[in-house]
């Protein structure tokens, strides 16, 4: 069974610029976070999925940063237009929605993105 | 809120050495604690858990006990293994099912 994946896995943009980070959870899973982790801290909760819709996203930083779940397949996290306190590594989960080990998320590979 | 301190890396270790990889937590109520990792080029996976009070989490030879009195949950491993470096994370879940993470703390075991 394949993981969740994420791409890219490294992204180097320049300030004002706009990136878009993609994740394909596990097939099947209802369940999809975003996660982000500034360089030597922690790693903070930004959203979290339910299919297709949005069942929490109090940790979104701001307005520049948009998600989408199209389909309730994959999503894209875009940032737009990116500042440099936005560096850091983006991190997706997913886990199953009412199965047996609902709490157990399955995290990505992360993407490291890079503002300079 | 809920927050976890864990101890600052990096870790270097060499091999079939003792690790003990400290976290202290501050949560209301009865959380439940877990240990992450991640190995270079890979997603974080749960590495282990325990729920209540007392219990030890076990995996892979690591362990951790949840000690409600000193709140921690500190990982221990009693002969690293090169293969076991990696950052490791403390976490917890309280109320929310979001985890709350601590800062990872990166072991580097020497042959």
């Amino acid at each position: 069974e394949a993981g969740v994946t994420q791409f890219p896995s490294h992204s180097v943009i320049e300030k004002g610029q706009t990136v878009t980070l993609r994740c394909d959870p596990i097939s099947g899973h209802d369940n999809l976070y975003w996660y982000r982790r500034v360089m030597g801290k922690e790693i903070k909760f930004l959203l979290h999925f339910v299919k297709e819709s949005k069942q929490d996203e109090s940790g979104m930083p701001n307005n520049r940063f948009l998600a989408e779940r199209t389909g309730g397949t994959y999503s894209t996290l875009k940032v737009q237009p990116a500042e440099l306190e936005d560096s850091g590594v983006y991190f997706c989960a997913s886990s199953p929605y009412r199965g047996r080990n609902t709490d157990t998320q399955y995290f990505g590979p992360g993407t490291r993105l890079t503002v300079l | 809120g809920d927050s976890v301190t864990q101890m600052e890396g990096p870790v270097t270790l060499s091999e079939e050495a003792c690790l003990t990889i400290n976290c202290t937590y501050t949560a209301t109520g009865y959380p439940s604690l877990f240990w992450y990792v991640q190995y270079p080029g890979e997603g974080l996976q749960l590495l282990l858990k325990a729920t209540k009070a007392d219990d030890k989490g076990s995996n892979k030879g690591f362990e951790a006990t949840y000690r409600k009195e000193t709140t921690s949950f500190h990982l221990e491993k009693g002969s690293v293994q090169v293969s076991d470096s990696a950052v490791y994370f403390c976490a917890l879940r309280g109320g929310s099912y979001i985890p709350t993470f601590g800062r990872g703390t990166s072991l580097i075991v020497h042959p």
